[in-house]
């Protein structure tokens, strides 16, 4: 399995609060992205990065930023958490050659009360 | 026109059914494709890539249709442990890189 993990893999917390959702990787691939998945959605692009303080926005980036300040860590953050962001995040990564395969962490389930 | 719908399902099919899912995409510049498959609770993870050519292992087969944007992909002697949410991929949509996700059709394969 590709060396690709999230933290914390569980966590609730409260409307209003900051949230912070690390990715980790050990495979020194260029591209990494965040995904959140809920029913009758799919998965949605929050954000994506192609390479060190290099970011994009996807298709959902309201209420969310990003920061990636070495190859290694991507962090998803919820400046100020709402009951809509209830969701399971997923982290991925792929090379720069596009036909090269995403691999994805095991996913955050976060929960906002 | 979503950027890349797919079959809304679900499937039930019994075993050693065959089963085909379809997939179309809005950006006829799109250069990659795949097929995931996401179990319960479970992380996405690949299934196959999808050539221009057409690609087979084993009991899967799939097939890209540039003229029509479409991707497809075929299931034959279904088991049980098909049983899944399969996910298309497509890269290159608008000249990004970025990997952009069908909301997957689940399939459940019966005894």
């Amino acid at each position: 399995d590709a060396g690709i993990t999230q933290s914390p893999r569980h966590k609730v917390t409260e409307t209003g609060t900051p949230v912070t959702l690390r990715c980790h990787q050990t495979e020194n691939h260029r591209y990494m992205y965040w995904y959140r998945q809920d029913p009758g959605h799919g998965l949605r692009l929050i954000h994506y990065s192609y390479g060190v303080k290099d970011t994009d926005k996807g298709e959902v980036s309201d209420g969310y930023s990003v920061s990636r300040s070495k190859t290694e860590d991507f962090l998803l953050t919820l400046e100020s958490a709402t009951s809509s962001q209830t969701s399971v995040y997923f982290c991925a990564i792929s090379e720069a050659n596009m036909r090269t395969e995403a691999f994805f962490g095991q996913g955050t389930r976060l929960t906002v009360v | 026109r979503k950027e890349v719908e797919q079959d809304p399902g679900p499937f039930n099919v019994p075993e050693g059914a065959t089963v085909a899912f379809n997939c179309t995409y809005s950006n006829s510049a799109s250069q990659s494709f795949f097929w995931y498959r996401q179990d319960c609770r479970k992380e996405p993870k690949l299934l196959m890539s999808v050539y221009s050519s057409g690609n087979e292992d084993g009991r899967f087969t799939a097939q890209l249709n540039r003229a029509s944007q479409y991707i497809s992909l075929l299931i034959r002697d279904s088991k049980l442990s098909d049983s899944a949410t399969y996910l298309c991929v497509v890269i290159g949509q608008g000249g990004s890189e970025k990997l952009v996700f069908g909301k997957g059709t689940k399939l459940t394969v019966n005894p």
